[in-house]
């Protein structure tokens, strides 16, 4: 179970969009629809903020939003705010039913 | 809420045992997870047990040295770790699926720190 492939850091000015990508095979995200997105702060435990693709939870903004093709999900964060500095990590339900975690991503607000 | 006890140092060799208490919640219904973050580092998925107390999955890198059992009479999750080394040195989170057995992480504890050293 090989980690999924996220970019070490991507940055972005106030208002602007950006995009995590998260490369996985045909064991996980190829295979199925449970990818996830957490955000975690510093000293702080992760947030759920996408499931099952694209789906958010009540309470977070919709300035996320989820994407898939084929072995790859994506994070894209528009409008782009200081307080979205943070980690942010995918993750797949796999075909060995078990769950793997994306290398994770820093967020840095310019 | 989910609550971690049982982090503090450990010494080489030896195993460990954390506990995860849960509450506001059905706690028999949900798949249970257990996942660490070393220093500095990224998630690390460890294992789960379902609903029922009998179903476990295991990352293939923790197989042989982890178990975790539930009493679901207690509303408690357990993780067991043998034979540590100081790459086990991380923060242990528990957290719950939102299935009985697993698909999708929905909520965390605050984590317990483990710290192996001699």
């Amino acid at each position: 179970q090989s980690a999924l492939t996220q970019p070490a850091s991507v940055s972005g000015s106030p208002g602007q969009s950006i995009t995590i990508s998260c490369t996985g095979t045909s064991s996980d995200i190829g295979s199925y629809n449970y990818v996830s997105w957490y955000q975690q702060f510093p000293g702080k435990a992760p947030k759920l903020i996408i499931f099952d693709v694209d789906n958010r939870p009540s309470g977070v903004s919709d300035r996320f939003s989820g994407s898939k093709s084929d072995n790859t999900a994506s994070l894209a964060i528009s409008g782009l705010q200081a307080e979205d500095e943070a980690d942010y990590y995918c993750s797949s339900y796999t075909t060995s039913s078990t769950y793997v975690f994306g290398t994770g991503t820093t967020v840095t607000v310019l | 809420q989910l609550m971690e006890s049982g982090g503090g140092v450990v010494q080489p060799g030896m195993s460990l045992r954390l506990s995860c208490e849960a509450s506001g919640f059905s706690f028999s219904m949900h798949g249970m997870h257990w996942v660490r973050q070393a220093p500095g580092k990224g998630l690390e998925w460890l294992g789960v047990i379902a609903y029922g107390e009998d179903i476990t999955y295991y990352a293939d890198s923790m197989k042989a040295r982890v178990t975790i059992s539930r009493d679901n009479s207690k509303n408690t999750v357990y993780l067991q770790m043998t034979s540590l080394t100081d790459a086990d040195t991380a923060t242990y989170y528990c957290a719950r699926d939102y299935f009985p057995v697993l698909g999708r992480i929905d909520s965390w504890g605050q984590g317990t720190p483990v710290t192996v050293s001699s």
